[in-house]
């Protein structure tokens, strides 16, 4: 059974606007929570984690909050560019020690058009 | 900046081929693993290894051997490969396991016909 659900599965923006992606998961214990960033044909990179109980991060226009409560996460993108086009990825850890597992989100398409 | 390099970067296979993907990590890393990424569905660990010689069974183990023969280089072996094997597969590294970051290769899309 999949944990880890993102939405929506693809997005289309146009550069400039702002875009919202959604990770809602089931895994437990949730330590920690990871968006990655994967261009087409590429590896995944990192951009972000989330630890605590009710978190938020920023990193450039890429900024995230988790509520552990709630089991979600978004990532906000602001001002798209046309190279944000790419998969992002939301990965859930059930452990911060080596013997947790990653869960891995199937990702959301977010294609960003002039 | 951490790298991770994989080859061969496309191979196309037959059914019942013997196949090795290899991976090297240059980040001086103790962890390192498989993952096989499929259309629809997240990335599912294959096998993982916390350091030369050692080697730890994944989540999707069936079909597939992993050998780690120094800290740098990580094999995944597919003895006799099959259709159900046709997929994406990415290694990466990390210092330690749980909370530390991965980082990924660039990947090898394998197609076993």
């Amino acid at each position: 059974k999949t944990q880890v659900e993102q939405s929506p599965q693809s997005l289309v923006v146009r550069q400039g606007e702002n875009c919202v992606l959604q990770c809602n998961y089931s895994v437990t214990p949730d330590n920690h929570l990871r968006w990655f960033k994967q261009d087409t044909g590429k590896g995944l990179v990192s951009l972000t984690v989330l630890v605590d109980q009710k978190d938020k991060t920023s990193n450039g226009r890429y900024s995230a909050t988790l509520d552990k409560d709630a089991k979600h996460s978004t990532l906000h993108i602001t001002a798209t560019l046309l190279d944000d086009t790419a998969t992002y990825i939301c990965v859930v850890g059930d452990r911060g020690s080596a013997l947790g597992r990653l869960h891995f989100g199937a990702g959301t398409q977010l294609i960003v058009i002039p | 900046e951490a790298a991770v390099t994989q080859s061969p970067r496309n191979k196309v296979t037959v059914t019942g081929g013997n196949v090795t993907l290899s991976c090297r990590q240059t980040n001086s890393h103790n962890y390192m693993y498989w993952y096989r990424q499929d259309t629809g569905h997240g990335l599912r660990l294959i096998h993982y290894s916390y350091g030369a010689g050692n080697l730890q069974i994944g989540d999707v183990p069936d079909g597939y051997k992993a050998t780690r023969t120094t800290q740098e280089d990580f094999f995944l072996l597919l003895e006799l490969a099959s259709p159900s094997q046709t997929s994406l597969y990415f290694c990466a590294s990390s210092q330690l396991g749980g909370l530390y970051e991965q980082y990924f290769g660039p990947g090898t899309r394998l197609t076993v016909l």
